[in-house]
């Protein structure tokens, strides 16, 4: 069974950096791209990038470029997201999610299988 | 970036009666392999999005057979053929034919009356 399992809910400070987790079984890990959605408080869905754990190659929405950083170890099956200094504005619940691309290009892929969701809240 | 909207925003329906979805792109979602990248997704409320549809018409392991999508190019449509009880929650189209990024649309939230 394909699972992703995403780390705990995390209250920070403005300035602050954090890293959260998402942990990958029941299937090869290294073969499919993981993905992070960001989902703000009563909004919708938005894309914010990949990495192939593989081999790291990591794409990210121009939204998100330079604000985060998408990283993997594939010796523990694990897929990361961090930010260096939080800001409120990123206040929000995040997820990971496993890409299939059944042509061998991310380009035409799409998340099957999600994580729970991590909530992330930035306040002083 | 490829831009998707939905109508309706909302929808209100009878348990039994039918449902139905819009989502339309910006741009056409046929890639010149023959294939169209549109997917359909719903969450239901404190859940994770969840498959339903994906490439417009095929539907996701273990999604039930009263949903079915159709469509082509720029026009496409989510329809649940009789609304049960846990089919509430926001549903979200999305595409991938242009990359970065994926977008998704707007979301439909569906409630029962």
């Amino acid at each position: 069974e394909v699972q992703l399992v995403q780390s705990g809910a995390e209250v920070k400070k403005p300035g602050e950096s954090l890293k959260i987790s998402c942990k990958g079984s029941g299937y090869s890990f290294t073969s499919y791209w993981i993905g992070w959605v960001r989902q703000m408080p009563g909004k919708g869905l938005e894309w914010m990038g990949i990495i192939y754990p593989g081999d790291s190659d990591t794409r990210y929405s121009p939204s998100f470029q330079g604000q985060v950083t998408i990283s993997a170890d594939k010796s523990i099956s694990t897929a990361y997201l961090q930010w260096s200094s939080l800001k409120a504005s990123d206040t929000a619940m995040y997820y990971c999610a496993r890409l299939t691309d059944k042509y061998g290009d991310f380009r035409r892929g799409y998340f099957d299988y999600w994580g729970q969701g991590t909530l992330v809240t930035v306040s002083s | 970036d490829i831009v998707m909207t939905q109508t309706p925003l909302s929808l209100s329906v009878t348990p039994g009666q039918p449902a139905s979805i819009s989502c339309k792109s910006s741009q056409s979602l046929l890639h010149s392999d023959g294939k169209t990248y549109l997917y359909w997704y719903l969450q239901k409320p404190g859940q994770p999005p969840q498959l339903l549809i994906y490439e417009v018409s095929n539907r996701f392991s273990g999604v039930p057979d009263r949903f079915s999508g159709s469509g082509s190019g720029t026009d496409f449509t989510l329809k649940i053929s009789r609304v049960e009880a846990e089919d509430v929650g926001v549903y979200y189209c999305m595409q991938s034919i242009q990359l970065p990024p994926f977008t998704f649309g707007p979301g439909t939230k569906v409630d029962i009356k």
